[in-house]
């Protein structure tokens, strides 16, 4: 079976601080790995994505991830957060076996302090 | 730019009320699904529709159905109403087969049952 875990409820951090959220991946085979972001009320918005190559991944709102494979994980990461960037975070990773299929974590509400 | 439109953000239904949920997309996508997103639980996949009339179940089709009549529209159908279907409801699309796309996601339905 194929999964992911985002092991945090929630993260809290003050703006200007490093931040990261955590997710781990359970994938038989190579994955395809996603970040979505969700502000209130809104739907999911892509931010980035590792298929394969460059373990670091850049994405939209300065936003990056990192592909670890030793360790299953693809945390995403910001080197100076902002209270815009409160919202909620999901991990998902593509189906090996249906490409048309995802699987999503349970979500890490990110908090940004001022 | 590219959208997928739920016509409706707030929903409040009887108990045993039928209850339509629309959703279109006007990127010529073949694949269109439904989510339902519940605090702690993420989003788990109700149904899925590959193509025009094709429909198949997700992790949670019970108390549901679907309809998919025309490319750009995928109706997610609630046969009757019940208080633990009140729920975030997300429509997305995508383009089928090995590509490296994620998903578009709509805004969300918030339906309330009572």
């Amino acid at each position: 079976a194929q999964s992911v875990a985002q092991p945090e409820d929630q993260v809290n951090v003050a703006e200007g601080n490093p931040l990261t959220v955590k997710c781990t991946y359970s994938v038989s085979g190579n994955p395809y790995l996603f970040w979505y972001v969700q502000y209130p009320n809104r739907g999911l918005q892509f931010l980035l994505k590792y298929i394969t190559g460059d373990n670091l991944v850049k994405g939209s709102y300065g936003f990056e991830a990192e592909f670890n494979k030793s360790q299953t994980s693809f945390h995403l990461k910001k080197p100076s957060a902002l209270v815009s960037d409160s919202a909620l975070y999901f991990c998902a990773v593509r189906d090996l076996y249906n490409f048309n299929k995802f699987y999503f974590g349970s979500g890490t509400k990110l908090n940004v302090k001022p | 730019d590219v959208k997928v439109t739920q016509s409706s953000r707030y929903l409040v239904k009887r108990t045993g009320e039928k209850v339509f949920l629309e959703c279109v997309q006007d990127m010529d996508h073949e694949n269109m699904f439904w989510y339902r997103q519940d605090p702690g639980l993420g989003l788990r996949l109700i149904y899925f529709s590959y193509d025009v009339k094709m429909k198949e179940k997700g992790d949670i089709p019970e108390g549901y159905s679907v309809s998919r009549e025309k490319k750009e529209r995928f109706s997610l159908i609630l046969e009757s109403a019940s208080t633990n279907q009140t729920s975030m409801y997300l429509c997305a699309s995508s383009e089928p087969g090995q590509g490296t796309d994620g998903y578009t996601f709509g805004s969300g339905t918030r339906l309330t049952v009572v």
